[in-house]
């Protein structure tokens, strides 16, 4: 199993302003995605973070709007460009490994865009 | 991409047997199906996964019939702590995160 944390847990940002999280696990894991919850709402792919080169995008996410960073096989962050309030979600971080089905999440961090 | 469909919301007391039903007609054949509980203001946690028949765990087991289109999650003996939103994914997480899909999930209310 993998352990994962988030930073922030949560921040209110300004419109037309940045936000930056970072995820850290606790182990070297193969894979590490990201996702955007909405409030009451099920999970949305936005990315994988591929160590070493450039993320692989979901359709509808875009790397000028979510750039995305792993250095190594432990760390990733994900920023949110441009804000504005439809940005405001839950943002999760998740790992694992090849030939492994199981995923394992963050806490999330909240973003509110005012 | 398979699409999955779960009940939006199920009701039990302490102590049933809860039958969570994942709907994918469209799974592919390299396609797994996981299943994961969330609680509020959490990150989801993996509870079971298969390819087909039944797997079971300390947690929970899951049965898939021969024609893998349906899943069902079940729960044995639910308790107040089970109460959580209950995701089915199907996808082939392993090596194309991006074909794995979430379903909109089953929020679970268990009484006492």
């Amino acid at each position: 199993s993998a352990v994962i944390s988030q930073k922030p847990s949560r921040d209110i940002c300004q419109r037309g302003t940045s936000l930056t999280i970072q995820c850290q696990v606790d182990s070297q894991v193969t894979m590490m995605f990201w996702y955007r919850q909405q409030p009451g709402q099920s999970l949305t792919l936005i990315a994988t973070a591929n160590q070493g080169s450039e993320a692989t995008y979901e359709s509808g996410f875009v790397i000028d709007k979510f750039p995305i960073s792993r250095p190594n096989l432990t760390f990733s962050t994900l920023t949110v460009s441009n804000l504005s309030p439809e940005d405001s979600s839950i943002y999760l971080c998740s790992a694992g490994g090849v030939g492994s089905y199981e995923q394992y999440f963050g806490p999330g961090t909240r973003l509110t865009v005012t | 991409l398979a699409k999955t469909t779960q009940p939006i919301s199920m009701d039990s007391y302490e102590g049933q047997e809860v039958n969570i039903t994942c709907s994918h007609n469209n799974i592919a054949t390299n396609d797994y199906i996981t299943w994961y509980q969330q609680f509020p203001s959490q990150g989801p946690r993996f509870i079971i996964q298969g390819y087909k028949t039944k797997v079971t765990n300390e947690v929970a087991s899951l049965f898939i019939p021969a024609d893998r289109k349906s899943s069902t999650l079940s729960l044995p003996r639910v308790s107040l702590s089970d109460t959580a939103v209950y995701y089915c994914l199907v996808g082939d997480i392993a090596t194309n995160a991006g074909k794995s899909t979430f379903g909109d999930g089953t929020t679970l209310t268990v009484k006492p």
